[in-house]
């Protein structure tokens, strides 16, 4: 079990570029998710997916972000047109299917809007 | 709607007390399961303990043990015997069963935990 890892961990970025971030969830989990934090917040549910499909998406998450997983494998969460609010910590956690299948977390990747 | 609270934003406890942080939520689901992560300062997401919906007994897990109450929609996290290391935040969380179409899992806002020497 390597664990959940997610790249880059820090990302400082102008106002208006793109970004993307990329999450490899343990390897028999079929399910994948990303959150935001910020500080002093518990993780805020962005969307999810089982194996390829992404089941569900937040209404909070705006046009401006998107995921994917090709290949049931790992997956990557693009923003565009960043702005000064997308500032936090994105977080991908992986599990296997199931109601008492825990949430294995990713260190996240901190992004910062200059 | 799904909704988990929790009310105190920060908890002092003596090392070697026993704490309980508190933890509430709201659902329409009949089948839904509860967890209780810790975040410390390094940031990462520990899971620490699980408790369905339909279990009859409190979850253990060493140290931490479920206080359930299902009619009060209440699952407290206790800690026993706390330790230096255990300061951090933790957070409650709630995955629904899909009854209400969704399983994605909801966080509460967290508690703060202190343990003084």
């Amino acid at each position: 079990d390597t664990g959940v890892s997610q790249n880059p961990r820090h990302k400082i970025t102008k106002r208006g570029q793109n970004v993307t971030f990329r999450c490899d969830p343990i390897s028999e989990h079929n399910r994948l998710y990303w959150y935001r934090q910020t500080l002093g917040q518990g993780p805020e549910f962005l969307t999810y997916f089982q194996n390829e499909a992404q089941l569900e998406k937040s209404r909070l998450l705006s046009d401006r972000f998107s995921a994917e997983r090709p290949k049931g494998s790992f997956s990557t969460l693009e923003i565009q047109r960043t702005e000064q609010g997308d500032s936090a910590m994105y977080l991908c956690a992986s599990s296997l299917q199931g109601m008492n299948q825990p949430q294995h977390f990713g260190d996240g990747t901190r992004l910062s809007i200059l | 709607a799904q909704k988990i609270t929790q009310t105190q934003p920060g908890m002092f406890v003596q090392e070697k007390e026993a704490v309980t942080l508190d933890c509430t939520y709201d659902t329409s689901d009949q089948s839904y399961g509860l967890f209780w992560y810790k975040q410390p300062s390094s940031g990462e997401m520990i899971f620490l303990i699980y408790q369905g919906s339909y279990d009859e007994q409190n979850a253990t897990e060493g140290r931490y043990s479920l206080n359930f109450q299902k009619a009060r929609k209440s699952a407290n996290l206790v800690i026993s015997a706390s330790q230096l290391g255990d300061s951090a935040m933790y957070f409650c969380a709630m995955r629904e069963g899909g009854g209400s179409g969704t399983y994605k899992y909801i966080f509460g806002t967290g508690t703060r935990l202190k343990v003084l020497a």
